[in-house]
Order: structure tokens, then sequence, then C-alpha cells
């Protein structure tokens, strides 16, 4: 089972607010990935860390988006202006490394409505 | 670019028989990744395979698949399916591409009737 940590397990926000969610990963995995479930249940990646460095992240991250994974406290990502397309399900998964390869476990999830 | 590609949108069977979920995937690395979540009704994806070698089969929890690079495919199956197996099963591809993000497919969702 995922011991990865979500925070909280649902939002609500109106247009124009922020939205805050927060990921404690699973003890040891130093690389933490956030991903959009829409209600059409398609994934969308938006962004990586390994420890405190962004990986990768998507256009959408770049503009209204912004994500941390400060040492020693969760990582975190933030909406600064919601708007409706934002409702969805937002994941955070972790891994660690081995053998090259990048198993993700799945935290439970933030449920993000924008009224 | 890369993608996953889940021909069954949905697959309706009757318990006890066998499930078969198709995927298959297009890279241009010589190395993938391959995985199947499951995902139940309002709960997050669960891993339930993984595979990177070639023609070896991967199994747990009663489910199977080998990872089959001439054919681009790690297709599913389960000799008997339960009723617990209804979800929604989606296969991903990872990639040394540097970010080894996930990219999944479209999801089957697998429903089975007593």
């Amino acid at each position: 089972n995922s011991k990865v940590i979500q925070t909280p397990r649902y939002l609500v926000k109106g247009q124009g607010q922020k939205a805050k969610m927060r990921c404690i990963p699973e003890k040891g995995h130093p690389v933490v990935f956030w991903y959009q479930q829409n209600k059409n249940n398609e994934f969308k990646f938006l962004i990586n860390f390994q420890n405190q460095e962004v990986l990768q992240q998507i256009d959408m991250t770049e503009k209204r988006f912004s994500a941390e994974c400060p040492s020693n406290s969760p990582c975190s990502l933030e909406i600064q202006s919601s708007e409706a397309g934002d409702s969805a399900l937002y994941l955070c998964a972790s891994s660690l490394p081995g053998q090259g390869i990048y198993e993700q476990y799945f935290g439970p999830g933030t449920r993000l409505t924008v009224l | 670019g890369d993608s996953v590609t889940q021909t069954e949108g949905l697959v309706t069977l009757t318990e006890g028989l066998p499930v078969m979920l198709n995927c298959t995937y297009q890279t241009i690395y010589s190395n993938p990744f391959l995985f199947w979540y499951v995902q139940h009704l309002n709960e997050s994806p669960r891993l339930l395979l993984k595979s990177f070698t070639d023609n070896k089969r991967t199994e747990h929890q009663g489910f199977h698949a080998t990872l089959h690079k001439s054919s681009s495919s790690f297709h599913l199956q389960k000799s008997s399916a339960q009723l617990s197996d209804s979800a929604l099963y989606y296969c991903a591809l990872s990639v040394s591409s540097g970010s080894w993000q996930l990219i999944f497919g479209s999801g089957t969702q697998l429903t089975v009737m007593p």
C-alpha cells in the first residue's frame, strides 16, 4: 500500500481564488510527480522533482501553477487563480528509482472543485 | 511522441471467465518501462504490474503480463475474473527522456458480473 500522504482530500474554490494542496512522499523517495486526472479520467503530467530540483514541467504549470518540494517540508502544488477547467483530481506520486525503473506510487489525491 | 493505446474502453464479462486487456505502445526509446495500474471507484491508481524485460512474464495478485518489444505490447491477463476485479485499468509507459513521467493509456473499465 502506498504511503504517500496528500492533503486536503477535498478542496472547493471560487474562480480566481488560490488553491493549494500538499504532498508528503513516501519516506526515502527522492522523486515526486504531480498529475491531473480530469473528469474523463485522462491523466496529465504537471511537474516532477528530484529532491528539491524541478526535473520537468509542462507549460500549464509554468503559468498559473506553481510547485515546490522544500527539504524537510511537504511538497506543494498551488494554482494562483483557479478556473473552472482546473476542477480535477490532483495526484501526487513518489518514486525510489531502482535498476533505472521509476515505478510510481500514488497518494489518495486532492479533488479540487472550482465553482 | 510517446503514446499508449488501450483499444477497449469498456469490457464486461462474467465471473470466472478469463480477462485480457490490450495495451500497445509507441516510443523511440529502446528500453521502455511498462506498467499496469488499477483504479477502483473513488480511489487513486495502484500499481499492479511492471516490466522492462523483453519476453519475461510478470505476475501479481493473479494478473500477469509479458512485455513484447517486437510487437510493442503489454497485454494484461487473468485466468479467472472475480467480482472484486471490477475497476479502471490503465496501461502506462515510462521512458528515459529525462523526466520519467508516466504516459497513460485511455483506460479500460472492467466490469465483472455475477
